[in-house]
Formats: structure tokens, C-alpha cells, sequence
């Protein structure tokens, strides 16, 4: 079983910066957080990953607290292509085996 | 393009077939994954393989197997098919290192499977 909590749906107006909250409270320490999104019926994507530090790239920003208990997915000026499911999922690190549990996720909805 | 194949796109068939969905991976990548969708429904996890072998298992019906060929590519097969198990299924392949995979999955645009 999934072993993130993320809220069902959120919504965010176009422009403005979408934060997609997850809880991992039971998170191990070799285990990374992982982000994808699923626009409507394609192939998940691959967002972003992260151990302790803060993580950037060209497509979000991820914080995880110090705790490692939780952490933020940010899409900084979100459009409308951005309406999608976003999940959470944590997972060791350099794994040759892996049951990769994806939840239920959250709905993002972008507002024009 | 994710780089990850899948063959067919779609497929429709009728209760009590067998089909086999087939999955080429990303150049290098040693891990696949394939998971199954149904409508409005979360991604569940089936089997992972692993440079041929199998290496995690999840909720895969007995009716359903798979495999890694020696050059890489995976195929599904499902047989006794029943209406519930029409739904979308995906392969995904992963990052290979010398100890594992980087758990950056790549996912193929996916299999519809309908059965009538």
C-alpha cells in the first residue's frame, strides 16, 4: 500500500504558483521522495526527486521538510497544461527491487 | 517520447482470449515495470523485473504473467480474460545503475485492452 497521504483535488489560478502538499510520516532514511503527474490518460511523467534538500529543476520545485515527514511540490507559474494528477511516492534509492506504489494522488485543476 | 514502446495501442477482445501486450524499454534501461489502470482508477502496481529476472511482485492475478527477454524487452500476457480487466496498461522502464534501478520511471503511452 501507498505509503504517502496527499489531499484528493486542489485547484490554482493560472499564472500564480501551485503548492501540492505530501505527507510521508513514516518515510525511512534511504528513502527518496519521488513526484509524477498523469495528464488525463497518458503515461505518468517523471517531476522531480529528492532526498533531504531542497530540489529544482526546469519543470518544479521540491521541499521537504527537515523532518523528511512531508514535503511540497511547487510548479511556480502554473498554466493550464498543468491540470493533471499528481503523485507522491517514496521509494529506496538504486533499488533492484521495488514495488513502486502509486496512491490515489492529487487533482490538480488550473483555473484560467 | 519517453522512448518506452508499447505494441498494440489498443485491443479489443472477447471474454475467455488470451492477449500478450509487449513493451520495448528505453536504450540501457534494465528494469520494467507494468502496471494497470482501469477507468477513473488509480495505477496498481503488477510485477517488476529486473535484467530478466522478476524482483517484485504486486497484486497480479494468477490469470496473469510476464517476462523479460534476454534483450530487454517485456511482454504480458493475460488470458481468461474477463470484462473487469479491461483497462489501460503501462510499462515503464528505469534508470539503470550497477546495483539497481534510479526509480525515475518512464512510462509508455500504454495498452487499452477492452474485452467484451
Amino acid at each position: 500500500d501507498a505509503k504517502t497521504t496527499q489531499p484528493p483535488s486542489m485547484d490554482c489560478a493560472e499564472g500564480r504558483a501551485a503548492n501540492l502538499p505530501c505527507n510521508h510520516s513514516t518515510i525511512s532514511g534511504n528513502e527518496y521522495v519521488y513526484w509524477y503527474r498523469q495528464i488525463h490518460s497518458q503515461g505518468p511523467q517523471y517531476i522531480i526527486h529528492g532526498l533531504k534538500n531542497n530540489e529544482t529543476n526546469e519543470m518544479a520545485s521540491l521541499i521537504i521538510t527537515e523532518d523528511r515527514k512531508s514535503s511540497t511540490l511547487i510548479l511556480p507559474h502554473a498554466t493550464l497544461r498543468d491540470t493533471a494528477v499528481y503523485y507522491c511516492i517514496v521509494r529506496n534509492y538504486y533499488s533492484s527491487a521495488s514495488k513502486i506504489i502509486f496512491g490515489s494522488g492529487t487533482r490538480l485543476s488550473i483555473r484560467p | 517520447d519517453s522512448g518506452v514502446t508499447q505494441t498494440p495501442k489498443h485491443l479489443i477482445t472477447a471474454t475467455g482470449q488470451r492477449v500478450t501486450l509487449r513493451c520495448s524499454p528505453r536504450s540501457g534501461d534494465l528494469s520494467v515495470y507494468w502496471y494497470q489502470q482501469s477507468l477513473d482508477q488509480g495505477l496498481q502496481f503488477l510485477i517488476q523485473y529486473y535484467n530478466g529476472e522478476e524482483r517484485a511482485k504486486g497484486n497480479i492475478l494468477e490469470r496473469f504473467s510476464a517476462q523479460q527477454f534476454p534483450d530487454l524487452h517485456s511482454e504480458l500476457n493475460l488470458s481468461s480474460l474477463e470484462l473487469g480487466d479491461s483497462a489501460l496498461y503501462f510499462c515503464a522502464s528505469s534508470v539503470a545503475t550497477g546495483t539497481g534501478d534510479t526509480g525515475e520511471l518512464f512510462f509508455g503511452e500504454g495498452s487499452r485492452l477492452t474485452v467484451l
